[in-house]
């Protein structure tokens, strides 16, 4: 079995600034990708970033980048130079290549203020 | 954007009714799965697909049946509708095993009264 854990129910963070959402995860599988997903208030589901649990560099994708810390098993997502726009619901997600299910986090609210 | 489309996108029913979503792909890509979203609980997966007629249960599979008999249609089915199903629906596709990156429908919000 795999789960996700996210300890911030919501953030507030002043634009400009760099936030960092918090992402632990619980797996026996050795052989895993853990997943950012970024939901808007329109409702859609975007995907934002992803980190395999052999790759050595932690990921990165434009703004974002992946704190990937195996031994403490916690995968941050890190937003640079937060923006408005990056307001919404932030998602983290594990799935074990064994079992090929993907699973979800209860999400951060990030709200972006001006 | 990834070809996805979920129907109906809003559905109001009475308890004790069967409802059935479609998610319909033009990818082609051959994994699918639907997914609820309710506060607090984040996305739990309910069912998914890993190929034509090869389906398989998520965590809350209970109530809920699927079925996958073309590459590009998966249909999710409430035999009896109970109020505990109110919630939004997602269907999502990914290309392969080794590639999880899903991309989701827009999503269905279902109301069982």
């Amino acid at each position: 079995a795999q789960k996700i854990t996210q300890t911030q129910p919501g953030m507030f963070v002043q634009e400009k600034e760099a936030v960092t959402l918090d992402c632990t995860y619980d797996t026996s599988d050795p052989s895993y990708g853990l997943f950012w997903y970024k939901q808007p208030s329109s409702g859609e589901m975007i995907f934002l970033i992803y980190q395999g649990s052999y790759d050595q560099q932690n990921a990165t994708e434009g703004r974002y980048s992946l704190n990937f810390q195996k031994a403490r098993k916690s995968a941050n997502l890190v937003i640079s130079a937060s923006q408005l726009g990056d307001s919404a619901m932030y998602f983290c997600a594990i799935v074990n290549f064994g079992n090929e299910k993907l699973t979800f986090g209860t999400g951060t609210r990030l709200t972006i203020i001006p | 954007d990834a070809g996805i489309t979920q129907s109906p996108r809003h559905k109001v029913t009475e308890t004790g009714t069967p409802v059935t979503l479609r998610c319909h792909q033009t990818e082609n890509h051959r994994y699918m799965y639907w997914y609820r979203q309710d506060p607090g609980h984040g996305l739990r997966l309910i069912h998914y697909s890993y190929g034509v007629k090869d389906t398989d249960k998520g965590e809350v599979s209970d109530g809920y049946s699927v079925s996958r008999s073309k590459t590009e249609d998966f249909l999710l089915t409430l035999e009896s509708a109970t109020s505990s199903q109110t919630s939004v629906y997602f269907c999502a596709i990914s290309e392969s095993k080794g590639n999880q990156k899903l991309f989701f429908g827009s999503g269905t919000q279902l109301s069982v009264l």
